[in-house]
């Protein structure tokens, strides 16, 4: 069965200090992969997506990057953090497919303070 | 543009209950995937349901139940003699040919609140 593992659960960064967080999928192949962002009582942001290794597509324009240097393996960086970078990130995979959408299965999320 | 709309943004029910969780869609191509996600307090999103443009028949699965209508762009969920457990955040999102189906719009969602 496939698994999603994303970590770490919870992250307090300083202001300013570099930022990285993986999520690795299990069990699948050539996964659509996603990072969503989540601030504080509101909705799901998309802040980047992959459809294949080393095809990065953004949403938008921030202070953050996202790499996929293996198939199954989704980073998000910062080299910069700043207090809007606070929230909970999420990352999510989904069965490529044309013209089809399977739905995403998600992490469990990583909470970032920047403090 | 594709659009999905959740106008509850809280709701407070007492247990037992039943609730029903509005989700208004826009969009303008034919074939599309409609969801719902359900992320409790712990904060992981969990699939609930998903729903193509071609299948109206509504749906049940123990106590929740989907009502899925074209003609008005909705795509309602219905949570019947509501528990504790219910309590969480309810997302409803599309996904479309426009975002070639990779990329799924999230409705800003409906917090539920179940009393006991």
């Amino acid at each position: 069965s496939q698994t999603i593992h994303q970590w770490p659960a919870t992250l307090v960064q300083p202001v300013g200090s570099p930022l990285s967080l993986e999520c690795t999928v299990e069990g699948t192949s050539n996964p659509n992969l996603y990072w969503y962002r989540q601030a504080a009582g509101r909705g799901l942001q998309l802040l980047f997506y992959s459809v294949g290794i080393g095809q990065i597509s953004s949403e938008v324009p921030q202070n953050l990057s996202a790499s996929r240097p293996q198939d199954r393996q989704f980073i998000l960086s910062s080299k910069k953090l700043l207090l809007s970078d606070s929230g909970f990130y999420l990352c999510a995979w989904s069965v490529r497919a044309a013209a089809f959408n399977y739905g995403y299965t998600f992490g469990s999320g990583t909470r970032l303070t920047v403090v | 543009a594709q659009k999905v709309t959740q106008a509850q943004t809280e709701i407070s029910v007492v247990e037992k209950e039943d609730v029903t969780l509005d989700c208004v869609y826009e969009t303008r191509d034919t074939t599309y995937y409609l969801f719902w996600y359900k992320q409790p307090p712990s904060g992981e999103l969990v699939f609930l349901i998903r729903r193509n443009s071609f299948d109206e028949q509504n749906e049940i699965s123990g106590r929740y139940s989907w009502n899925f209508q074209k003609s008005t762009s909705s795509f309602n969920f219905t949570i019947t003699a509501s528990q504790v457990v219910d309590s969480a955040v309810y997302f409803c999102a599309l996904s479309d040919e426009k975002t070639s189906y990779d990329k799924v719009i999230f409705g800003p969602g409906t917090s539920l609140s179940v009393i006991p």
